[in-house]
């Protein structure tokens, strides 16, 4: 799995859209880019996944340059219920590999202020 | 949905006690994995499975065991509690093969573990 980097921290207001980028500058031909939410006291949950230029779904858009190296989750209008943390995942998690482990970094952690 | 499942959701332990975090899953995936997650940070693996009877470790897998007899099944074992070992335990899993079944990983709701 690709090495990712992402903000510790993100501090936003009700109503603001947010950006959160994920650093992955040795991002293979077949990964994909994957983000997950996790509220407190829950497990992570899938948000959207792309390959690359854009992808949007009823929950948030993420934008993938052409080299793929970074990717840019855009959550619309937030609310105080994003307060969550945001995890980036790049790999491809098709394949079955034993050596194919799956592992989260710290993630972002967002804090919406109304 | 069923999904992930997870049980049980609370558990307080003595030091050195052994128990068992059962996982289910009714998707048929093939890959499981177990995940600890401290307060505030990130989640770790401990362990995964690749299919039935095949099980390797993850990032931190000392005190704990695995087996995956089933498809379905994949506990976690603690062999000897240590107050280190209180966590949130989550299970997830995730299908291989076919255009994007592979991609998601589905977790349960987590497992809260006190050692004391």
């Amino acid at each position: 799995l690709a090495k990712t980097t992402q903000p510790i921290s993100m501090d936003s207001y009700e109503g603001q859209e947010v950006n959160i980028t994920c650093s992955h500058n040795n991002i293979a031909t077949n990964d994909y880019i994957t983000w997950y939410q996790q509220f407190p006291s829950q497990g992570p949950r899938f948000i959207i996944q792309g390959y690359k230029t854009k992808v949007t779904n009823e929950v948030a858009s993420l934008f993938i340059p052409a080299d793929r190296k970074s990717s840019t989750l855009s959550l619309p209008r937030v609310s105080l219920s994003d307060t969550a943390v945001y995890y980036c995942l790049v790999g491809d998690l098709r394949i079955m590999n034993a050596g194919n482990m799956l592992t989260f970094g710290g993630g972002t952690r967002l804090m919406v202020k109304p | 949905n069923a999904g992930v499942t997870q049980t049980p959701k609370f558990q307080v332990l003595k030091t050195g006690q052994s128990m068992t975090l059962q996982c289910a899953q009714d998707m048929n995936h093939e890959y499981m994995s177990w995940y600890r997650q401290d307060p505030g940070m990130g989640l770790r693996l401990i362990h995964y499975s690749v299919g039935a009877g095949i099980t390797d470790q993850g990032e931190v897998p000392n005190g704990y065991n695995v087996s995956r007899s089933t498809t379905e099944d994949f506990p976690l074992r603690l062999l000897s509690a240590a107050p280190s070992q209180t966590s949130v335990y989550f299970c997830a899993s995730r299908g291989v093969g076919g255009k994007n079944s592979g991609n998601t990983i589905y977790f349960g709701e987590g497992s809260w573990l006190t050692v004391v």
